[in-house]
């Protein structure tokens, strides 16, 4: 049971527009949602997150969206980077952290120069 | 760095054999969690201990067991193992049992043949 779904296995943008990066969750109890960057041959690094009494959160280029209606998250990164091609992992977790955090599968973003 | 120390980072062992997986977290984090993630899947989590004891428990096979020891380092032991338990295994720490912004190791690559 895949409770925090990223639907594009991978997505390329041109360096210095918008990168769009979705994820969907189906368990209404998560609370805190979290976006990981991963290069490869190295271990995942927290990004940004939010928490469900908000529904945006900005730091620097990345901001994230939330949407609990629907069960929407999304990061933006505005302008894209050649450093910014990594996979990007979106987590969930309930009661604010306190449990553990459930993760997709996973964006692999390439940025073209 | 991101201060979380896994060894080794490659093993390569015959299936039915015993291997052990080490973690040291950043100095100060109490909470340890370990992770799996096999080929295009997310990360799958296995098991958190705070402070020694054991906190949750994910989708951990019986075959797989963990502790943490008094100088906050941990151990995962995998048994019997089978073709199917390759996979990357990350340990990540956070200085609270709040499994929010947890730093993450680089992984220890696990290959069975």
């Amino acid at each position: 049971d895949q409770q925090v779904k990223q639907n594009s296995p991978s997505l390329s943008v041109q360096e210095g527009r918008i990168s769009i990066l979705n994820c969907d969750y189906t368990n209404s109890m998560f609370d805190y949602f979290l976006w990981y960057k991963k290069y490869p041959a190295e271990g995942p690094t927290f990004l940004i997150s939010i928490s469900s009494i908000k529904d945006k959160n900005e730091d620097g280029r990345f901001t994230v969206f939330l949407n609990k209606s629907a069960k929407h998250l999304s990061l933006h990164i505005v302008p894209s980077q050649p450093g910014d091609s990594a996979v990007y992992f979106c987590a969930a977790n309930r009661n604010f952290g306190n449990e553990k955090l459930t993760f997709g599968t996973g964006t692999r973003l390439t940025i073209i120069p | 760095d991101s201060g979380v120390t896994q060894t080794p980072k490659h093993l390569i062992t015959a299936t039915g054999q015993r291997v052990t997986l080490r973690c040291s977290p950043r100095s100060g984090d109490l909470s340890v969690y370990w992770y799996q993630q096999s080929l295009d899947q997310g990360l799958q989590f296995l098991i958190q201990y705070y402070n020694g004891e054991e906190r949750a428990k994910g989708n951990i096979l019986e075959r797989f067991s963990a502790q943490q020891f008094p100088d906050l380092h941990s151990e995962l032991n995998l048994s019997s193992l089978e073709l199917g338990d390759s996979a990357l295994y990350f340990c990540a720490s956070s200085p609270v049992v709040m499994n929010t912004e947890a730093f993450f190791g680089q992984g220890t690559r696990l290959t069975v043949v």
